[in-house]
């Protein structure tokens, strides 16, 4: 069954650094998002993207956060300078339609130090 | 603002039995309903996915329930086994695609 792909399984950064978070969706797919889930907390939406900008975002994707899909198969997301309130596990989605069954990838966990 | 609640916080279980975890929201202007899985420390494996105009989706041993009117969904698990520990997830898709998540139920089977 195809799957989403997330790399890496773990990312160890220093404040103030920049990280690449990266994910191949399911090859036919055509929307993409990203989640977070701090530990002990809910998931939550931070943005879905679609014909190569941004659908929607919450207020957590402020001007520290970007996407990008920089070619037909990887879609990232990068943190410009990572705070100790950054550190989560990042999943990233996709689904063939708007209201369609996403399908999560197995998260990277970031841990900000 | 919609927000999805599930009951109980966690729950556990002896091998066997037959249960139920519930999932409700204050808007019923919804998309659909997702039903997740989650292993410590993994990702979410979609379950069950259940249309605006369904009221339930079947899967093997699961069965998910849509009460859209009252803000409701169920998911029954039948004959619980110990690999079925885990935590489950509702969320909700309203207007715009993203999912809103409830927190979980922690899923215990014990043998």
């Amino acid at each position: 069954e195809p799957e989403v792909t997330q790399t890496p399984s773990h990312q160890v950064t220093q404040m103030g650094q920049e990280v690449i978070l990266r994910c191949v969706p399911i090859s036919n797919h055509l929307y993409f998002y990203w989640y977070r889930q701090i530990l002990g907390q809910k998931v939550e939406f931070l943005v879905s993207f679609y014909n190569n900008e941004i659908s929607e975002k919450s207020e957590i994707f402020d001007d520290q956060f970007s996407v990008e899909r920089p070619d037909g198969s990887n879609f990232t997301l990068k943190i410009r300078s990572t705070k100790l309130e950054d550190s989560a596990m990042y999943f990233c989605a996709s689904s063939s339609d708007r209201q369609g069954k996403l399908f999560f990838g197995s998260g990277t966990q970031l841990s900000v130090l | 603002k919609q927000e999805v609640t599930q009951i109980p916080a966690a729950l556990s279980v002896p091998e066997g039995e037959n249960l139920v975890l519930n999932c409700s929201f204050t808007d019923s202007a919804i998309y659909n309903l997702q039903w997740f899985r989650q292993d410590p420390g993994k990702g979410l494996t979609s379950l069950l996915l259940i249309q605006s105009s369904q009221r339930e989706q079947t899967s093997g041993r699961l069965n998910a329930s849509l009460d859209k009117s009252s803000g409701r969904s169920t998911l029954y698990i039948a004959a619980s086994q110990p690999g079925d520990s885990a935590t489950y997830l509702c969320a909700v898709i309203p207007q715009g695609g993203k999912l809103i998540f409830g927190q979980g139920t922690e899923l215990s089977v014990k043998p």
